[in-house]
């Protein structure tokens, strides 16, 4: 049972645009929603995190949307550059720090 | 301030044989984490420590063994490596459950 999917599976955007990943959750126990960004031969690295007592969250050109009810989150990159491309996860945890995640969405960004 | 680091960086094992990857980090955080990654399918939790001398099964445990030896240190025992289990391996820590910093990996070739 895949409690985390994410969508698309890839993505590429022209310079400039909006990038928009969707992911969506099942268990009810996940009390926070981080976003990693990976690129080749590197490890994850957090880019942003929601917790849900809140609907949106903005850092810079990244913005996290959430919607409890429906249980979907989704990243947007607005001004979407070539330095952006790479792997965005979701990620859903528990209190207790153990994290699902979903399949990981490849973004490029064509100049 | 290293972060998490982890060794080896690469590793070819011929099928039955045992390893161990090492992991450590200098961020004094309570709980580590050891994930795979595979083409496609994201990162699958194998094992966790919320703390030290504590540890607990992830989603796919089996054909693995964790030790946390110290707050610092948790490795990842194969006692009797297979072809499945070729690979991407993660090592990550942290005290925030959103919040989790990853080493640079190692990759697994089970042949």
């Amino acid at each position: 049972q895949q409690q985390v999917k994410q969508s698309p599976q890839s993505l590429i955007v022209q310079k400039g645009g909006i990038s928009i990943i969707n992911c969506a959750y099942e268990n009810t126990a996940f009390d926070y929603f981080p976003w990693y960004q990976q690129f080749p031969g590197k490890g994850p690295a957090l880019l942003i995190a929601i917790r849900p007592d809140v609907s949106e969250k903005k850092e810079g050109r990244f913005t996290i949307s959430f919607n409890k009810s429906a249980k979907q989150f989704s990243l947007h990159i607005m001004d979407s550059q070539p330095g952006d491309s790479a792997t965005y996860f979701c990620a859903a945890s528990t209190n207790a720090g153990k994290s699902t995640f979903g399949d990981g969405t490849t973004l490029t960004v064509k100049p | 301030n290293a972060g998490v680091t982890q060794t080896p960086k690469f590793q070819v094992l011929k099928t039955g044989q045992s390893m161990t990857l090492q992991c450590a980090q200098d961020m004094n955080h309570n709980s580590m984490y050891w994930y795979r990654q595979d083409p496609g399918m994201g990162l699958r939790l194998i094992y966790y420590s919320a703390s030290e001398g504590t540890t607990d099964k992830g989603e796919v445990p089996n054909g693995y063994n964790v030790s946390r030896l110290n707050k610092r240190e948790f490795s990842l025992r194969l006692e009797s490596a297979a072809p499945s289990q070729t690979s991407v391996y993660f090592c990550a820590s942290s005290n925030e459950p959103d919040t989790q910093y990853f080493g640079p990996g190692t990759r697994l070739t089970v042949l």
